[in-house]
């Protein structure tokens, strides 16, 4: 079975500066999806950034890129230029790329932004 | 984007009775459809996968008599929480995909049994 781990549970970070979320994952598998979600207080799941791990290449949204180390397992986001609006919850998310999978999350990140 | 509907978004009951919540996708059929829950200040936990057209498949530690899915069409999938207890009292999220990979969620269900 997958693990995902995020070993901070809370995070805080300036306004405008920058800030970086830790995943890593135990699989056997070679090829899978890696996600990272944001939940704010509406607690409405909103996907930030998803990498497959076929790709080499970092994946970049806007803001908001990854750090995919396949060998080692890790998964981390970097969030440039923090906004107050990033407050939330984050959570990485694992899913095998074959068959029809449901997500494996890991226990979460609350990110702070200080004003 | 893709757009997954719940209903009802909270729901109170009593202990003993049963619940049932709808997850829908608006704008795409869905084969498959998923059942997560979350506790307050926890992560999501996968349910179930609930698949259109047969039974549904649970995660090791779900009983499947307490949470039943039902897959009736393409765009609905159901989850009936029977004879609740206040340890039921969740959050409870779906989820669903078009197509790729991505899963859309659906708003969340939060559920309080009295």
């Amino acid at each position: 079975a997958q693990t995902v781990t995020q070993s901070q549970p809370e995070m805080s970070v300036q306004e405008a500066e920058t800030v970086t979320l830790s995943c890593t994952y135990d699989t056997s598998e070679s090829d899978y999806y890696l996600f990272w979600y944001k939940q704010p207080p509406s607690r409405q799941m909103i996907l930030v950034i998803r990498q497959e791990a076929y790709k080499q290449q970092n994946a970049t949204e806007n803001r908001f890129s990854v750090n995919f180390q396949k060998a080692a397992k890790s998964f981390s986001l970097k969030i440039s230029d923090s906004q107050l609006g990033d407050a939330a919850m984050y959570f990485c998310a694992y899913r095998s790329s074959g068959g029809a999978d449901g997500l494996t999350f890991g226990k979460g990140t609350h990110l702070i932004i200080q004003p | 984007g893709a757009v997954v509907s719940q209903h009802p978004s909270w729901v109170i009951c009593k202990s003993g009775t049963s619940v049932k919540i709808e997850c829908r996708s608006l704008d795409f059929q869905a084969t498959t459809m998923f059942w997560y829950r979350q506790f307050p200040k926890q992560s999501l936990m996968l349910m179930a996968t609930s698949n259109e057209g047969s039974k549904a498949t649970y995660e090791q530690g779900v009983e499947k008599d307490k949470f039943l899915i039902n897959h009736a069409s393409l765009t609905l999938s159901t989850l009936t929480v029977t004879s609740a207890h206040p340890e039921d009292s969740s959050f409870y999220i779906c989820s669903s995909s078009p197509a790729s990979y991505e899963q859309y969620f659906g708003p969340g269900t939060r559920l309080t049994v009295t």
